[in-house]
């Protein structure tokens, strides 16, 4: 079964738009951490955030935002009035930590290929 | 501070050769990921090293992957023999702790790009 799930492979906005990319996620365990990463061209991911479970406090920097809602397992990203360097495949994944583990692999959605047209 | 280094970026090979790729992580970080992201796919995770220790390599295909990470720091990953579908980037990432622990991210370097023909 899909741990993290990205429904939107592909999305184009004009720039200055605001664009939401959504995340659903799956896991039975209390605690686990959910990330954000941005993929440009060059191919390195680039870590944007990471969120823990028992925090549910929306975040925002600049004009990244991020929607954490345990009741939908939802972690949404919101990019305000966008540009043409978002552009980029962003990828968000989950990581459990079950008591006593030392086990921290990400799993990661499919990604979504986000591009801000001039 | 100098990021994740990987090595080749690109290496095309004939299915059945064989490959290897070399990870440098951050210095100082512990562990260090290998993972194989497919066109159009995630990245996902193909072995985990803790200093020198394998602490999950699950996903790893045994018969023809293997990974190593003497003395803690670089780390080396080969196949053999390739096959068509293992074509892919294959990522290399690091980090001073399991990610999920406070405070720690895993940072990514840019990737191996493997072509099987």
């Amino acid at each position: 079964a899909q741990k993290v799930t990205q429904a939107q492979t592909e999305i184009s906005v004009v720039e200055k738009e605001d664009v939401t990319l959504d995340c659903v996620y799956e896991t039975r365990d209390t605690t686990y951490y959910l990330f954000w990463y941005k993929q440009p061209p060059s191919g390195e991911l680039v870590f944007l955030i990471r969120r823990n479970s028992f925090d549910e406090q929306n975040e925002i920097s600049g004009r990244y935002s991020w929607n954490f809602q345990k009741s939908t397992s939802s972690f949404n990203f919101t990019i305000t009035a966008s540009q043409v360097v978002d552009s980029a495949v962003y990828f968000c994944a989950l990581s459990e930590a079950p008591r006593g583990s030392t086990l921290g692999r990400l799993y990661f959605g499919r990604g979504t290929q986000l591009t801000v047209w001039p | 501070e100098a990021g994740v280094a990987q090595s080749p970026r690109y290496k095309i090979i004939e299915k059945r050769q064989s490959v290897a790729f070399w990870c440098n992580p951050i210095s100082g970080h512990a562990t260090l990921y290998w993972y194989q992201q497919i066109l159009g796919q995630g990245p996902k995770l193909l072995i985990q090293f803790q200093n020198n220790g394998v602490v999950d390599d699950s996903q790893l295909p045994k018969d023809r992957f293997s990974a190593e990470r003497l003395k803690g720091v670089d780390s080396t990953l080969k196949i053999q023999p390739a096959k068509l579908e293992d074509s892919a980037v294959y990522l290399c990432a690091s980090s001073s702790r399991p990610p999920g622990f406070q405070n720690t991210e895993a940072f990514f370097g840019q990737g191996t790009r493997l072509t099987v023909v």
